[in-house]
């Protein structure tokens, strides 16, 4: 059964830092590609960052490049999203999502997703 | 960034009725078009790809339809368990949503 877990979610202040991580198992991992998506309270979703599976490709929202970093450990078959300069608007709940099939952006299997909170 | 356009963004029918949901992208996007359903407190659940494709394991009465920039998703007959917002993707260009719609039963 695939399976996606996220953690690393809390409370931080404007301009902090946060380390979310998504661990996969239940398929390759090493085979996928990766992606953030976030939706803040009561709004709709929007995608953040996506990886390829060998991190060779690597895109980012405008509006969380330069801030943020996503990253994979294929060994260890963990997705990562380094968040760095926290603003209020950065306030959501992340999902890592898997890609169902490469060149494609269609979201397969997502995590249950973990709350991230930006306020002083 | 290409923008999607959904609409409603909410509706009530009743159980039985026949439920359809539009997208409509900035520009031309072939079929790279998903839908999604989203049920409270849940993660994104991915019911329709490249525009007229039926996820695996998805009830029939779900279906979408529509090429270029014109999009529609239909639920044939509107079941208790299909109340939740129904989301639009676009994969052209790096990937963007719709604003959902959100499904309630009359």
């Amino acid at each position: 059964e695939v399976q996606l877990v996220e953690s690393g979610g809390g409370l931080v202040k404007p301009g902090g830092s946060l380390r979310l991580s998504c661990a996969a198992s239940g398929f390759t991992f090493s085979s996928y590609s990766m992606n953030w998506v976030r939706q803040a309270p009561g709004k709709g979703l929007e995608w953040v960052s996506s990886i390829s599976s060998s991190s060779s490709y690597i895109y980012y929202a405008d509006s969380v490049k330069g801030r943020f970093t996503i990253s994979r450990d294929n060994a260890k078959n963990s997705l990562y999203l380094q968040m760095n300069s926290l603003r209020a608007e950065d306030t959501a709940v992340y999902y890592c999502a898997r890609i169902a099939v490469a060149g494609t952006y269609y979201f397969d299997y997502w995590g249950q997703g973990t709350l991230v909170t930006v306020s002083s | 960034d290409i923008q999607m356009t959904q609409s409603p963004s909410s509706l009530s029918a009743s159980v039985g009725d026949r439920v359809t949901i539009t997208c409509q992208a900035s520009q031309d996007i072939s079929n790279y078009l998903n839908w999604y359903q989203q049920k409270p407190g849940k993660a994104p659940k991915l019911l329709i790809y490249d525009a007229s494709n039926l996820e695996t394991g998805v009830p029939s009465r779900f279906s979408g339809s529509g090429s270029g920039t014109d999009f529609t998703f239909t639920i044939s007959s509107l079941q208790p368990e299909d109340i939740a917002t129904y989301y639009c993707q676009q994969y052209d260009n790096l990937p963007t949503f719709g604003g959902g719609t959100k499904v309630e039963i009359k």
